[in-house]
């Protein structure tokens, strides 16, 4: 078992590109989520889904946008990186809420 | 929402020591998690503890809701303990916002 598998590990994109982060898991689990951490801070999170067809934002969801439909994909979409974009995403899964969450390995993402 | 306090920031010890990392919170909580993020960045799930106590070998938190803190301690620290701690929450009216601190960044000199 992977668990989550975040795809790319590495990214760079220009200012105004778009892009999608992957996020996949093997666990079957309902929850899903994605945070952004930036350097010397703890994870904030940005939209998290509590099964196939429902999201809901986090506390810093400006400039992303989600989709779940399959319980295993919660792929993140940028429309129009901007600079304040950089940073390290993760994201996670949980079997239900209330219960531990585990994590992907991230995506370091830079807009330049 | 729920503001998350972790004391101390940055903690250094020598290996074979003791230590304890302190979590504080300003709302009840129905979920509590450690986290040890490595220094290649790989977040792990310690405990999940909204409360009691729960122990995994050397390290062991407790959470106390009532008044609203958790501690985390590792003893007989090792080189690979070194890292950042990470304590986050989830309160009942926000299922499935987790709030994190900022965490503790450990270091473990040989």
């Amino acid at each position: 078992n992977a668990g989550v598998t975040q795809t790319p590990k590495f990214r760079i994109l220009k200012i105004g590109q778009s892009m999608t982060l992957q996020c996949t898991q093997d666990m079957n689990h309902n929850y899903m989520y994605w945070y952004r951490q930036d350097p010397g801070m703890g994870l904030k999170l940005i939209y998290y889904s509590v099964g196939a067809g429902i999201t809901d934002k986090g506390e810093v969801p400006n400039g992303y946008n989600v989709s779940r439909s399959t319980t295993e994909d919660f792929p993140l979409r940028l429309e129009l990186a901007a600079p304040s974009q950089t940073s390290v995403y993760f994201c996670a899964m949980s079997d239900r809420g209330n219960q531990p969450q585990h994590f992907g390995d991230g995506t370091r993402l830079s807009i330049l | 929402g729920i503001q998350v306090e972790q004391s101390p920031p940055d903690l250094i010890l020598q290996e074979g020591a003791n230590s304890t990392l302190r979590c504080n919170f300003s709302d009840s909580v129905n979920n509590l998690q450690w986290f040890h993020q490595n220094p290649w960045g790989q977040l792990i799930n310690l405990f999940y503890i909204p409360s009691g106590t729960k122990q995994n070998g050397r390290l062991s938190a407790t959470t106390v809701a009532t008044e609203r803190y958790s501690l985390l301690y590792i003893s007989s620290s090792q080189t690979t303990d070194s890292g950042v701690y990470f304590c986050a929450v989830e309160g009942y009216t926000n299922a499935g916002k987790s709030t994190f601190g900022d965490g503790t960044t450990l270091t473990v000199k040989p």
